[in-house]
């Protein structure tokens, strides 16, 4: 993809549990940005995390950024089903490239 | 609304049929991406507009396509002598500017375009 990874490729987890979603780039970045992408839908912006952050909440959301090892993850807490989704990481410096994607389901 | 609209919402050309898809931002968003979506993929950049100002097409596949945005507002993406490999969810997002990177993007649903 363009100069993003997502991994894993999919996850499946159980109603209740975490999830962990990694995000790696390649070149340097002004902001990370998360986002969410329901079956037939456009992409939702989850949370933005600045390159000089290295941690950032909102709600059952939290994502770290390691800009020296070029990473990013993701962590929802406590799934719920209707988190069922495609979750993909966007590099943002001169443009705004995604990444690969993780497909979660959660099963109820 | 006030979301980003774009239309038509599924497209079936023929092979070597040119298409026009349609993209109306947020009121007053500065900044207007088109990205194309592979079934089971993610965005691939195609082009990034900034106002009336394309400050960058590198991701448009070949010089079939060409997108525009001529008052700073709407954009239509346009894909001439269509081929079966252009088959993909074309999406556009627009968003404020930041002093540097990019604000959140607001995306549309997306034009299906299927070509046969």
């Amino acid at each position: 993809s363009q100069q993003g990874e997502e991994d894993p490729q999919a996850l499946s987890i159980q109603e209740g549990e975490n999830a962990t979603m990694n995000c790696s780039y390649k070149t340097s970045i002004n902001n990370l940005q998360w986002y969410r992408q329901n079956s037939g839908r456009g992409l939702v912006h989850l949370i933005l995390i600045r390159s000089n952050e290295r941690e950032k909440h909102s709600g059952r959301l939290r994502v770290t950024l390691d800009t020296s090892k070029k990473s990013s993850s993701l962590l929802i807490t406590a799934s719920r089903a209707a988190d069922t989704a495609s979750y993909f990481c966007a590099r943002s410096a001169n443009n705004l490239f995604f990444g690969t994607g993780t497909r979660l389901t959660v099963i109820p | 609304g006030a979301g980003v609209s774009q239309s038509p919402r599924y497209k079936v050309a023929k092979r070597g049929q040119d298409v026009a898809l349609r993209c109306d931002p947020i009121s007053g968003h500065v900044s207007l991406f088109w990205y194309q979506q592979a079934l089971g993929q993610g965005p691939e950049f195609l082009t990034y507009f900034q106002n009336e100002a394309q400050l960058d097409k590198s991701g448009l596949p070949s010089d079939r396509f060409f997108a525009e945005r001529p008052e700073g507002s709407v954009s239509t993406l346009k894909i001439q002598r269509t081929q079966q490999e252009d088959s993909a969810v074309y999406l556009c997002a627009s968003s404020a500017y930041l002093g540097t990177g990019f604000s959140p993007l607001h995306f549309g649903n997306g034009t299906r375009l299927t070509v046969t």
